[in-house]
């Protein structure tokens, strides 16, 4: 079944610890993004791409990075997480014309950082 | 630029009494306009669009929402709310055309369902 998969689903940290956020997706999706979510609250658009080899920044900033080398594989990476890092990620996938057919989410990585 | 605002932070309805969660939008063109729901603890999930044709849409769970060109709105509806409808419901718009275009999301309306 095509879908979008996050893992891990709860991560808990320390500080100053490196961190991958895995987000894969069976679609053959080109489009992929990245948001961050306080709980409750609205989306924040950190990352996306269009395609492999393709990364820009969102509308929120962010001292996370992100890599796209296999079109079904996009990544974000925290080299040196903070406190101010805890949120809930999440990925979404769309087809070239996400106008059309809007995105699908993945259920999220909820990272605490203690 | 295109832009959502959901004016309501929380909206508290009476469990059989119709949700009405609002939406107006700002876009250069027709608009195609999207609603997502999110449980707590998931992502979102998809219950309707407006591409063209019919301004009144019907998407997932008996939700519904109906399009205006004339008030710039798209508001979502249920006849009859469920306490499982208690979710964190988010209106989308996007400019139709190119195909870099993203989608611009509202900051998000807590439906709360009271038994």
């Amino acid at each position: 079944e095509a879908d979008i998969y996050q893992t891990p689903r709860y991560l808990v940290i320390g500080t100053g610890k490196k961190i991958t956020l895995e987000c894969s997706q069976t679609m053959g999706h080109d489009k992929m993004y990245w948001y961050q979510q306080d709980p409750g609250m609205e989306l924040h658009l950190i990352h996306y791409s269009y395609g492999v080899n393709s990364t820009e920044k969102g509308d929120l900033s962010s001292e996370s990075t992100v890599s796209r080398i296999r079109t079904e594989h996009f990544p974000l990476t925290l080299e040196s997480a903070r406190p101010s890092h805890t949120s809930q990620y999440l990925c979404a996938s769309s087809e070239l014309k996400a106008d059309v057919y809007g995105y699908t989410f993945g259920s999220g990585t909820r990272l605490t950082v203690v | 630029a295109q832009s959502v605002a959901q004016p309501e932070d929380q909206v508290n309805v009476a469990e059989g009494n119709p949700p009405t969660v609002k939406c107006t939008y700002s876009v250069s063109g027709n608009p195609y306009l999207f609603w997502y729901v999110q449980y707590p603890n998931r992502g979102l999930q998809f219950l309707l669009k407006y591409i063209t044709g019919d301004n009144l849409v019907k998407g997932s769970y008996g939700f519904e929402a109906e399009f205006n060109k004339s008030q710039t709105s798209f508001h979502l509806k249920k006849p009859s709310a469920l306490v499982s409808d208690s979710a964190l419901y988010f209106c989308a718009v996007s400019p139709p055309g190119e195909g870099n275009n993203r989608l611009a999301f509202g900051k998000g309306n807590q439906v709360v369902v009271i038994p």
